[in-house]
């Protein structure tokens, strides 16, 4: 079945430094979805891409989608001890069904 | 319009006890879907639902049961609790596929 990795699991980063997280599917997506979910909360959406070599931002945050619709990346300028949480990205396939399958997570931890 | 409800918030339940996980959403979605999280494991995908009267399997079915007599309503039925299934529950609605997911505020659940 489809598989959605996610890297780094754990990233720690003093405030105001970038920070990325990775997440690559072992099939084409039609389309990714990215999560936030804060300590002790609920995932939230973010974002969706769909189309190949998307670039989507919001504020401080960079969404890119892959050529191949097979990875994407988040991107997020100049933390802030708000952005803590774990961002999630789920991959949805072409096939039916729920088809939305998550990575295990990127865990930020920002020190002040 | 409250979104995704779930209850309850909390529950301790003993080794071989039944117990049902409400969840309730007011969007007139017709996609739900259970998740469980567990710490390094991510979301993991329970059981879902395309519609009222239509249920399917996840990634992780053994140990529940879901139904759907209502657009409103998917309840997780745990059929004899184990402590495996200690975890935090989510449930989840969208509209269709490719759209972004709702989750209630989760369960947390503690089988001993």
């Amino acid at each position: 079945g489809q598989q959605v990795m996610q890297i780094p699991q754990y990233q720690h980063v003093q405030e105001g430094e970038d920070f990325t997280t990775y997440c690559n599917s072992s099939t084409t997506l039609s389309n990714i979805q990215w999560y936030k979910q804060r300590p002790g909360g609920h995932p939230v959406f973010l974002i969706q891409l769909v189309k190949s070599g998307e670039v989507k931002k919001q504020k401080r945050l960079t969404f890119q989608f892959g050529e191949a619709k097979k990875n994407s990346s988040l991107h997020i300028t100049a933390t802030q001890t708000t952005d803590v949480g774990t961002y999630f990205c789920a991959g949805q396939s072409g096939g039916g069904a729920d088809g939305l399958t998550f990575g295990k997570g990127t865990h930020l931890i920002i020190q002040p | 319009n409250a979104g995704v409800t779930q209850t309850p918030k909390f529950q301790v339940l003993k080794t071989g006890q039944s117990m049902t996980l409400q969840c309730a959403q007011d969007m007139n979605h017709e996609y739900m879907s259970w998740y469980r999280q567990d710490p390094g494991m991510g979301l993991r995908l329970i059981h879902y639902s395309v519609g009222a009267g239509i249920t399917d399997q996840g990634e992780v079915p053994n140990g529940y049961n879901v139904s759907r007599s209502t657009t409103e309503d998917f309840p997780l039925r745990l059929l004899s609790a184990a402590p495996s299934q200690t975890s935090v529950y989510f449930c989840a609605s969208r509209w269709e596929v490719g759209t972004e997911a709702f989750f209630g505020q989760g369960t947390r659940l503690t089988v001993v």
